[in-house]
């Protein structure tokens, strides 16, 4: 059983366009998590929810919108896409403070924008 | 502004010897320190964590060390085993984030 699992794996779109991944979790975390990995490989935050609240909101453009219908969904909603925009997603989650147990990680979505 | 970094984007190690691992922090109010591992493929896994009042834990085969007057985070891996191989990100948090290195893919040759 996956624990944080992402959809779709792979995406690859054009430029304009609008698209969604989704993330779900089943180990009962509070909150949730959307890293970027840029091309530098770099693990950069973009957003958190905790019990339904945004609690993290990094300089994201708005074209980002993180969606949470429950406490074991968070979905990532973007508009317009662009070029820049091509990287791997990685969805998290966390309880108790992830500075004991870290979080867990999906296994990612690697979006191309084409 | 990278406020964690490896500089060492890769590493080979031959099976049964010791792997080191580096991390250098800029942000002093960091409080704790975690290593992750990944996979191709895969999510960065949680493999081990350091409070920053303390300067070493280990769990295993994994060791990691902290140096805050040099800033320095590393991770000893004894003895090294070809299903190391993989990827290791260290992390450090302070607030309510995480602050990510940019990796170190580590072979272990059997």
């Amino acid at each position: 059983d996956t624990a944080v699992s992402q959809t779709p794996k792979y995406l690859v779109t054009q430029m304009g366009n609008d698209k969604s991944i989704k993330c779900e979790q089943n180990l009962g975390h509070d909150t949730m998590y959307w890293y970027k990995q840029d091309s530098k490989k770099f693990l950069k935050i973009m957003f958190s929810y905790n019990n339904k609240e945004l609690i993290i909101n990094e300089t994201v453009p708005n074209r980002f919108s993180p969606k949470s219908p429950d406490k074991a969904h968070l979905n990532l909603h973007i508009n317009s896409l662009e070029l820049g925009d091509s990287a791997v997603y990685f969805c998290a989650s966390s309880q108790d403070g992830p500075v004991n147990y870290g979080y867990t990680f999906g296994s990612g979505t690697r979006l191309t924008v084409v | 502004d990278q406020q964690v970094k490896q500089n060492s984007p890769s590493l080979s190690v031959q099976e049964g010897r010791i792997s080191i691992l580096n991390c250098d922090y800029t942000n002093s109010m960091f409080d704790y320190f975690l290593w992750y591992k990944k996979y191709p493929a895969e999510g960065p896994t949680f493999l081990i964590s350091i409070s920053s009042i303390k300067d070493k834990n280990e769990d295993g085969r994994f060791t990691v060390f902290l140096n805050k007057s040099a800033k320095h985070l590393s991770l000893h891996i004894v003895p090294s085993q070809p299903g190391d191989s993989a990827v290791y990100f260290c992390a450090a948090f302070t607030g309510n984030q995480f602050y990510f290195g940019t990796g170190t893919s580590l072979t272990v040759i059997p």
